[in-house]
């Protein structure tokens, strides 16, 4: 049984307007969230992370929003540039070192 | 600074051959390792996580197996490979701590 969900599995967006990609989880002992990049044929590389104890995190482009009680969280890139094109996995762990991922969401970005 | 190496690239294999793919982390000591498969379509299964040497754990009931002999150091084994073993395979690490994992840039595999 899966407990993140990526429910859209494309988005696409036109380059410098933003990108909101969404992420739903199950499992309420989820205390820590993640998103990755991938471009394809590369493993994933790191983007941003959240902790439960906060709503909102803020990397440059990068803002991860995290609503607990929707067990919902969301990542905006703003503006959205061509290199942003690639599959985003949301991940979450529940205290220990173990994640869980979504399935992914590809991103296009249009000139 | 670490980093991590996963080989081969690519690999294509005929159904019923053996299969052994090597995971190496440099510049860190007592990592958590991690085999994760990527599937067409789908996202990423941990496979198994190690927290030391000799200790692997398996998260699903499958054709293959892992091991740790050396501290950073992490292979991912089948006897017979299965057409279902195709996909891609990423080992990834992190610290004994948790957060975030890093990965390696993947072994894209083909049972034909």
């Amino acid at each position: 049984d899966q407990q993140v969900k990526q429910n859209s599995p494309s988005l696409s967006v036109q380059e410098g307007r933003i990108s909101i990609l969404n992420c739903d989880y199950t499992n309420s002992m989820f205390d820590y969230f993640l998103w990755y990049k991938k471009y394809p044929a590369e493993g994933p590389t790191f983007l941003i992370s959240i902790s439960s104890i906060k709503d909102k995190n803020e990397d440059g482009r990068f803002t991860v929003f995290l609503n607990k009680s929707a067990k919902h969280l969301s990542l905006h890139i703003v503006p959205s540039q061509p290199g942003d094109s690639a599959v985003y996995f949301c991940a979450a762990s529940e205290g220990d070192y173990k994640l869980s991922f979504g399935a992914g969401t590809t991103v296009t970005v249009r000139a | 600074s670490q980093t991590i190496h996963q080989w081969p690239a690519t690999l294509v294999q005929p159904v019923g051959s053996p299969l052994s793919l090597e995971c190496t982390v440099e510049g860190t000591s007592n990592p958590n390792l991690y085999w994760y498969r990527q599937a067409a379509g789908r996202g990423l299964q941990l496979l198994f996580y190690s927290v030391g040497i000799g200790q692997i754990s398996s998260e699903v009931p499958q054709n293959l197996s892992a091991s740790r002999p050396q501290d950073r150091q992490f292979i991912l084994s089948s006897k017979k490979l299965l057409l279902s073993d195709s996909g891609f395979y990423l080992c990834a690490w992190d610290g004994q701590e948790g957060g975030e994992q890093f990965f390696g840039p993947g072994t894209r595999l083909t049972v034909l």
